[in-house]
């Protein structure tokens, strides 16, 4: 098993570039999620999803938009980037909302 | 609203030392509590978790963790810290909305 994967690694987006954070899982995981991490605020909920056709908002969903078309794949989408998402993120997957997290290796976004 | 706290931002320790890294969650109900580690430029990976039952629970690579209902803490332990025990240390609670919320994290860094 690949467990989660992310693409890419790394990312330098312009302002207002718009890009989608790939995110895929071969664990037959029903919970999906996205974090962003930040010194000193530790994780922080962007968006999840607890079964393929349902998302939902986590902590801070500004700016940030989710899909689930099958239970392996939950891309990140960035409408509009600005400075502030300047991040790493990180997707996870469990069996169900609430159990042990696997979290991929995680995109470090820079946004100039 | 429920909240995780990680009272040291930092921790240096000695080669072979011991350590604790202390935790304290706010919830008035039952929870589950994780200990998460990220070693540099990687994902996070699950170090143990409290569900039910014995309140000590040991995890992977000679870590421990206490659960004290009365005082609200998961404190981890590690009786002899090695050099590659250096990381970060996220604390999680699982709340009564099946959500997990991450504490801020401690950064541990181990002395030659």
């Amino acid at each position: 098993n690949a467990g989660v994967t992310q693409t890419p690694k790394f990312q330098v987006l312009k302002t207002g570039q718009s890009m989608t954070l790939q995110c895929a899982q071969d664990m037959n995981h029903e919970y999906m999620s996205w974090y962003r991490q930040d010194p000193g605020m530790g994780l922080r909920l962007i968006h999840y999803s607890v079964g393929a056709g349902i998302t939902d908002q986590g902590e801070v969903p500004n700016g940030y938009n989710v899909s689930r078309s099958t239970t392996e794949d939950f891309p990140l989408r960035l409408l509009s980037a600005a400075p502030s998402q300047t991040s790493v993120y990180f997707c996870a997957s469990s069996y169900s909302q609430g159990e042990t997290q696997y979290f991929g290796p995680g995109t470090r976004l820079l946004v100039l | 609203a429920q909240s995780v706290t990680q009272l040291d931002s930092q921790v240096p320790v000695f080669e072979e030392a011991p350590v604790e890294l202390r935790c304290n969650y706010s919830s008035s109900v039952s929870v589950y509590l994780f200990w998460y580690v990220q070693y540099p430029n990687q994902g996070l990976q699950l170090l143990l978790k409290y569900l039910s039952g014995s309140t000590l629970v040991k995890g992977i690579n000679g870590f421990e963790a206490e659960f004290n209902k009365s005082q609200t803490s998961f404190h981890l332990r590690k009786p002899s810290v090695h050099i590659s025990d250096t990381a970060e240390y996220f604390c999680a609670v699982k709340t009564s909305y099946d959500k997990v919320i991450f504490g801020p994290g401690t950064s541990l860094s181990v002395i030659p």
